[in-house]
Parts: structure tokens; C-alpha cells; sequence
């Protein structure tokens, strides 16, 4: 099925460890962005990259870093996880970016960190 | 500081049951306001993006709709089937950080 694709589904890391979140769409989108989904927050963004070769800081993008290999690809590395960084981790994409852009979400990965 | 507030936090109906869901908005030059829908497990799937006030969308049992405050999710006659967490998200300081509301759990009873 066409859409985006995440990778794992379910993480248990310890606290200092370090893992890298998978992404890729086949929609030939431009834009992809990370949120982090926790309880009574709401979804927020951590980093999005509006084509391929540029990334950017979005709300949240502190203990994250994040690569755009290619245009279908965009990851998310934990460097040393935190047991704050347990949450639940979407990664979506758009066509261009612009404003009134609906985005296409994966599954999500849920991460907890202990 | 830009905010998207959502109530209630949950609502459960009985099937056939119509009600509504409310968006409440403090975003600078509104470039849209998004309704999606999220199942347990799954990602967010997009519904609606609203433009202005007094627009209004529909889909299946769902309307939605925006003043200069606010937007709601009307649901009429609601199945079991749309049990799920709506949120609502609107655009703000950069075009690519949309601020999302903590969304309303909509539990529908047979």
C-alpha cells in the first residue's frame, strides 16, 4: 500500500542507549516531518525537512538529530535516550510543504525508555 | 503563543446520538484549520481543512465547520465505527509547525 512506512513499531531502549526511527513514503512527497505524540499533549514536531538535502528544528528538537538520505527516506536518532523521550513517534509527509497541506502520517513507533 | 484548545477531553455517546466537538483557536493569521482523526495505533488521517469563517465540510456523518474563534466537529447519528480520537491543528509561526490540539476521545455505544 502507497504511504508511509515506519520502522520499528515497538522500542524498549535504557537510558544512555541509542537508536535510529526509520521513514520512507512512496508518495514522491517534497516535505517530512517527526512528531512525538504524549498524553495530554497533543502531537509535536520535532524536526521537518522541506525537501530533500535540508532539515530544520521544529517545537521540540532537543536530544534528536535527523537525516534526509534521500527523498523517500527521513530518520530520527535518540543519541543517548532519556526516559523523557518515551513516547510515541510519527513520522508524515506532504506534497510541498505549504500551509493548507494536509499531511499523510505512518503507524508510529512507540519508544520507552527506562 | 499560539494555542489550540479541544473539549471535551472525552465523549461517549450512544449510537444515533448527534453532538459536537469544539476547537477553540488563538493562531495569528489563521492559514487553515485541519480536522484529522486518529485510531488506537494508527497515525492521524486527515478529514477536513477549513479556510474561514463560515466554512463549512462535510463527510459521511461528520460536518465541520469555523468561525474567527472556533471550529467544530459535528457528528450526527454516529456508528460505533466512528469511535476515535479526533484533532484538530492549525498552522503557526513557521508554515510547517502545525500546532495541534490534545484531542476528544469519541467512544459511540451500540
Amino acid at each position: 500500500n502507497a504511504g508511509v512506512t515506519q520502522t520499528p513499531k515497538f522500542q524498549v531502549l535504557k537510558t544512555g542507549q541509542s537508536m535510529t526511527l526509520q521513514c520512507a513514503q512512496d508518495m514522491n512527497h517534497n516535505s517530512m516531518y517527526w512528531y512525538r505524540q504524549d498524553p495530554g499533549m497533543g502531537l509535536r514536531l520535532i524536526y521537518y525537512s522541506a525537501s530533500e538535502g535540508t532539515t530544520d528544528k521544529g517545537e521540540v528538537p532537543n536530544g534528536y538529530n535527523v537525516s534526509r538520505l534521500n527523498k523517500r527516506e527521513f530518520s530520527l536518532r535518540l543519541e543517548s535516550a532519556a526516559p523523557s523521550q518515551t513516547s510515541v513517534y510519527f513520522c508524515a509527509s506532504s506534497e510541498d510543504g505549504v500551509p493548507d497541506e494536509k499531511l499523510l502520517f505512518g503507524s508510529g513507533t512507540q519508544l520507552s525508555v527506562l | 503563543e499560539d494555542q489550540v484548545t479541544q473539549s471535551p477531553e472525552a465523549l461517549r455517546l450512544q449510537e444515533g446520538e448527534s453532538s459536537s466537538l469544539n476547537c477553540s483557536y488563538t493562531v495569528s493569521g489563521l492559514r487553515g484549520l485541519f480536522w484529522y482523526r486518529q485510531d488506537p495505533g494508527k497515525g492521524p488521517e486527515f478529514l477536513f481543512t477549513l479556510y474561514s469563517a463560515g466554512e463549512e465540510k462535510e463527510k459521511e456523518r461528520l460536518k465541520a465547520t469555523l468561525t474567527k474563534k472556533e471550529s467544530f466537529l459535528h457528528i450526527t447519528a454516529p456508528k460505533p465505527e466512528d469511535s476515535a480520537t479526533y484533532l484538530c491543528a492549525a498552522p503557526s509561526g513557521s508554515a510547517r509547525q502545525l500546532t495541534f490540539g490534545s484531542g476528544t476521545q469519541l467512544t459511540v455505544l451500540p
